[in-house]
């Protein structure tokens, strides 16, 4: 129990473009999503708090017009990089909390790739 | 604010060594606390974790820690080190609140020679 995939697991895009990721959380309804943010050799950075039907709580120094998040239901939760430049090439990885546990389950990450 | 601190970026140890990985904590209020282990280009495995009641924690692929509140200090040990661990090692805290994140140390990467 208490998997979180994400999708797509890597993308190669082209600088300007815009790419979504997407969390879901397979066998428990999550009520609160988190984004993170690992570049090379660095710990994860937590970006945005998600809760299901509201905005996203987004950390200092990080940009929501650029880092869309929507938690349009309990199972899932999406990033989108919009208008994507090289410097937001990252690993980007998500964890889900169910409302009954105190633990975040987290995905196995996304690889993001911006020429 | 709550923050971890893993005062070794990189260990060394000879395969069938012992290993202690050190982790500090700074916590308001009773916290829960995380150790994780990440090989290059893939996502994060819970090896262990604790929430309450008995302060040695034992995990997975024979990893066990101990909570001492009393130092703050939520370190991980292995009895005997086997080449497969190699990879970086995540400590990180965080608290009972549904919207509480985790926060997490900067890493010890760690090399196993022969």
């Amino acid at each position: 129990g208490a998997v979180v995939s994400q999708h797509p697991s890597w993308v190669i895009c082209k600088s300007g473009t815009s790419v979504k990721i997407e969390c879901r959380s397979l066998d428990f309804q999550a009520t609160t999503m988190f984004w993170y943010r690992q570049f090379p050799k660095q710990s994860l950075m937590l970006m945005a708090t998600s809760n299901e039907g509201s905005k996203a709580t987004y950390e200092q120094g990080v940009e929501k017009d650029k880092f869309l998040i929507n938690h349009a239901s309990l199972t899932l939760s999406t990033l989108t990089v919009t208008s994507a430049h090289p410097e937001d090439s990252s690993f980007y990885i998500c964890s889900a909390r169910s409302h009954r546990g105190n633990e975040q389950f987290f995905g196995p990450g996304t690889r993001l790739t911006v020429l | 604010a709550q923050s971890v601190t893993q005062p070794d970026i990189h260990i060394t140890v000879s395969e069938g060594a012992s290993l202690e990985l050190r982790c500090n904590y700074s916590y308001g209020a009773t916290p829960y606390l995380f150790w994780y282990v990440q090989s290059p280009g893939q996502g994060l495995q819970l090896l262990l974790k604790y929430f309450s009641g008995d302060t040695l924690v034992q995990g997975i692929k024979g990893f066990e820690a101990e909570f001492k509140r009393s130092q703050s200090s939520f370190n991980l040990r292995k009895p005997s080190v086997h080449w497969s661990d190699a990879a970086e090692y995540f400590c990180a805290v965080g608290g009972n609140s549904g919207n509480t994140p985790l926060v997490f140390g900067k890493g010890t990467r760690l090399s196993v020679i022969a």
